[in-house]
């Protein structure tokens, strides 16, 4: 069985940073292409981040809104993604979402809530 | 980047009626638009890739087709556990976007 498991949310100030992890079972992480996914108060959802496997280098791709900010990176040995939030902001409040797939979302976590308010 | 636009945002019907939703996107896409439910307090759930093709344990009511700009998903009779919000995403081009979504409540 397929599972995708983030911890990691928390409230935070402004300015400060945070660092999501989502860990991994059930299917060949090493070859997986991973993604973050968030969604707004609002129900918005947004496409955050994307990192492919060794195969393409690691190689990683981001959303304008938090590229510079935010890092996407992995641990194959341990099957994980993360995210590592900087300079956070408000707007940057929302559930995060671990998912796998390469031009789909095959399969997602249950999110993470990350809240930015002073 | 390709903005995907659903209509209608609220769709109120009853069960056993079929229904069909529209994902509209900003330029020509092919086939690279996904469709998701998401039933509330859960995550999203992948229901059709690449516009029509269908995936393993999803009923057979939920259909999709289009190419290009215009993509619709349908809902042959509506049933009670359908009532969620239901959002479409293109792997044309990154970054990928998803559409503001259209809920299907119950009239």
């Amino acid at each position: 069985e397929v599972q995708l498991v983030e911890t990691g949310g928390s409230l935070v100030q402004p300015g400060k940073s945070l660092k999501l992890t989502c860990a991994t079972s059930g299917f060949t992480f090493s070859n997986a292409w991973m993604h973050w996914v968030r969604q707004s108060p609002e129900k918005q959802l947004e496409w955050v981040a994307q990192i492919k496997a060794k195969s393409n280098n690691y190689a990683t791709y981001y959303a304008e809104s938090v590229k510079g900010r935010f890092t996407i990176s992995r641990d194959d040995s341990k099957s994980s993604v993360y995210l590592q939030m900087n300079s956070l902001k408000e707007e940057d409040t929302a559930i995060y979402y671990c998912t796998w797939g390469n031009w789909y979302f095959d399969y997602w976590g249950q999110g993470v809530m990350v809240t930015v308010s002073s | 980047d390709i903005v995907l636009t659903q209509s209608p945002a609220t769709l109120s019907v009853t069960p056993g009626e079929s229904v069909s939703l529209s994902c509209r996107a900003s330029q020509g896409i092919s086939t690279s638009i996904h469709w998701y439910q998401q039933k509330s307090n859960e995550s999203p759930r992948l229901l059709i890739k690449y516009a029509s093709q269908s995936i393993s344990g999803i009923p057979s009511r939920f259909s999709g087709s289009g190419s290009g700009t215009d993509f619709t998903l349908s809902i042959n009779r509506v049933e009670s556990e359908d009532f969620s919000v239901y959002y479409c995403q293109q792997s044309y081009s990154l970054p990928r976007t998803f559409g503001g979504g259209t809920k299907l409540e119950l009239k």
